[in-house]
């Protein structure tokens, strides 16, 4: 079946625009999880998803950075003026259930200018 | 900070040869640990876990044990070919698993 998909797969932004990175998980999987993964580091966790409920987001780095789940499918991760350090992979998974293995998705790598 | 510690790269091999990336980790509880893979041009891929204390994850000839008394999950494989060449990742579970804990990745060239 089809994996977790993931567009835009690149993004080019200027500094001080908004951008949205949509997340389309594995149908029927319960839990959703956004990462992001600066060059030649591993991902690092942002937020994750039960459902439409953000159980945690202890991992955003700052009030900049928001996402939702609206109806427990698919998922956006909405970074608002945005800034050069913002430059990364950002990668989404999914899970049939919270602790179950996590599939990824190919990422969307943003360069803000 | 980061508590997961994987070997630094890269690593080059000539094929059928032995690889071996080191893994230790930060312990609080008992996580679960993952070894995860991204070929070339692919997402991350789950290569092999292991839930609790001694126990052996495995797949396509890559094994590794979760060693409690030396917090390490160490990856090995006894003859890598070239198809192996890949970015490996370390990770724990945090807080129940849900959330992972990446290590910062250990890049792997076989040449044939």
């Amino acid at each position: 079946g089809a994996g977790v998909s993931q567009s835009p797969r690149y993004k080019v932004t200027k500094r001080g625009q908004d951008v949205a990175l949509r997340c389309d998980p594995i149908s029927g999987h319960v839990s959703l999880y956004w990462y992001r993964q600066a060059l030649g580091q591993g991902p690092e966790f942002l937020t994750y998803f039960n459902y439409e409920a953000q159980q945690d987001k202890s991992g955003l780095p700052n009030d900049r950075f928001s996402a939702e789940r609206p109806e427990g499918s698919i998922s956006t991760l909405t970074i608002q003026r945005t800034e050069q350090r913002d430059s990364a992979m950002y990668r989404c998974a999914s899970s049939y259930a919270g602790a179950g293995e996590q599939y990824f998705g190919p990422g969307t790598r943003l360069t803000v200018t | 900070g980061n508590s997961v510690t994987q070997m630094e790269g890269p690593v080059t091999l000539s094929e059928e040869a032995f690889l071996t990336i080191n893994c230790t980790y930060t312990a609080t509880g008992y996580p679960s640990l993952f070894w995860y893979v991204q070929y070339p041009g692919e997402g991350l891929q789950l290569l092999l876990k292991a839930t609790k204390a001694d126990d052996k994850g495995s797949n396509k000839g890559f094994e590794a044990t979760y060693r409690k008394e030396t917090t390490s999950f160490h990856l090995e494989k006894g003859s890598v070919q070239v198809s192996d060449s890949a970015v490996y990742f370390c990770a724990r579970g945090v807080q129940g698993d849900y959330k992972l804990s990446f290590g910062a990745g250990t890049t792997v060239t076989v040449r044939a």
